[in-house]
């Protein structure tokens, strides 16, 4: 089955300790990106990849990083997490870029005490 | 800023009547502009994507897109239960995508 998992799914955690979440799709597809999803704002850019190795910034990439080493790959690491960063977030991918559709992951809720 | 708004509802329409969502956005040279659909607790999915000016028709679902308005709007006919959800209007240009807070739509039998 095409799809874009996401682990884990809903992580509580406190400030400071670094966590990772991790994004696979199985569709082959050059594009991936990360999103975070807060009431009244909707979903905001944080980072995106056009390829593997090929990062950049989206709309809030404060307290992120990323990595695309390979192609299915493109996990979210935050290295000190912040009570501000409590979120829902969502990777997607598409087959060559936002401009097409975007398939995304089931969430992954996380909370920062 | 480059912004993507839309009104956040709730939108209630009973079952079987035209839905009409709407989303303005602020980049005059926007190229792409889709619409998703997001159940409570679910990833959003593409509903529609329309890319040049006028109608675009899928089924129930029709997209709007006026350019010179900056304007992209949603119309869903025969509105069923099973539409209620939050819809999104994303709109693309550059590698920057956008994304509106969403218009929460709610079919009551």
């Amino acid at each position: 089955e095409a799809q874009v998992t996401q682990n884990p799914r809903y992580l509580i955690t406190v400030t400071g300790k670094k966590l990772t979440v991790t994004c696979s799709q199985n569709m082959n597809h050059e594009y991936m990106s990360w999103y975070r999803q807060d009431p009244g704002l909707g979903l905001r850019q944080i980072y995106y990849s056009m390829n593997v190795e090929v990062t950049d910034k989206g709309d809030v990439p404060e307290g992120y990083k990323v990595s695309r080493k390979e192609k299915r790959n493109f996990p979210l690491i935050l290295e000190s997490p912040s009570p501000n960063q409590t979120s829902l977030y969502f990777c997607a991918s598409s087959p060559t870029g936002p401009s097409y559709e975007q398939y995304f992951g089931p969430g992954t809720r996380l909370t920062v005490t | 800023q480059k912004e993507v708004e839309q009104n956040s509802g709730p939108l209630s329409v009973p079952e079987g009547a035209i839905a009409s969502l709407n989303c303005t956005y602020s980049d005059r040279v926007s190229q792409s502009f889709f619409w998703y659909r997001q159940y409570s607790g679910k990833s959003p999915e593409l509903i529609m994507s329309i890319y040049s000016n006028g109608d675009k028709e899928d089924g129930r679902f029709t997209a709007q897109l006026n350019k010179a308005s900056q304007y992209v709007s949603l119309l869903i006919r025969d509105s069923q239960p099973s539409d209620s959800a939050t819809y999104l209007c994303a709109v693309y240009n550059n590698n920057d995508m956008r994304f509106g807070a969403g218009t929460r739509l709610t079919v009551k039998p």
